[in-house]
């Protein structure tokens, strides 16, 4: 069974702080990844993507990746209250297809 | 406007009623996708299809059919074998055969049985 891992939350952060989200995955064939935002009865909208080790830049987003580790991650700098939301890690499996973690609950506190 | 539309928004069913929701998508994708969302939890596969006329059960198929007869759309029915049916429905489509891509959402139907 693949399992994408994330810590439920909620995680509470101080507006204008630093959130960081961590997400372990099980299939060492993922390839992709990808960070969904789901405000709360909203449908999921993509933030992020990354594809090779290292970080990835997007504006207030960064997103973290080590495969060896099997360990992916998203920082929200400089929080805002419209960043309370929750926030999806989907890597791709071995197969190629998205699997879906169950989400880390955000916060941003004025 | 470029998109994937679900409809209706909000559907109310009966018990031992059939009901079908609608996703319809002007993307051009290849690949479309079912999922269910429950309260406080994450996003569980239903069925996908990746090609006109062909799709394969995920992890929760029963209960609900789906069809793919034409590219741009993927209506799931929710049969009344389905025990436990209120839920948040998500339609997603993706390019390239959805491998190794993003999905992209519609906004979602809130099924309640009544």
């Amino acid at each position: 069974q693949k399992e994408v891992e994330q810590n439920s939350g909620p995680l509470s952060v101080p507006e204008g702080a630093i959130a960081s989200l961590n997400c372990t995955y099980s299939d060492r064939g993922s390839q992709s990844f990808f960070w969904y935002r789901q405000y709360s009865g909203k449908s999921p909208e993509l933030i992020m993507s990354i594809y090779s080790n290292g970080d990835k830049e997007d504006g207030r987003f960064t997103a973290q990746l080590n495969k060896a580790s099997q360990y992916v991650s998203l920082l929200i700098r400089d929080s805002q209250p419209s960043d309370s939301a929750t926030y999806l890690c989907a890597p791709c499996d071995s197969w190629g297809k998205l699997q879906f973690g169950a989400g880390t609950q955000v916060v941003v506190t004025p | 406007d470029g998109g994937i539309t679900q409809s209706p928004k909000y559907l109310f069913r009966k018990e031992g009623q059939n009901v079908t929701l609608s996703c319809e998508q002007n993307l051009n994708h290849d690949a479309m996708y079912w999922y269910r969302q429950d309260p406080g939890q994450g996003l569980r596969l239903i069925y996908y299809s990746q090609i006109v006329n062909d799709f394969q059960k995920g992890d929760i198929a029963e209960g609900y059919s789906v069809s793919r007869e034409k590219k741009e759309s993927f209506p799931l029915t929710v049969t009344s074998a389905q025990k436990n049916p209120t839920a948040f429905y998500l339609c997603a489509s993706s390019p390239d055969r959805g491998l190794n891509t993003e999905a992209f959402f519609g906004q979602g139907t809130r099924l309640t049985v009544v």
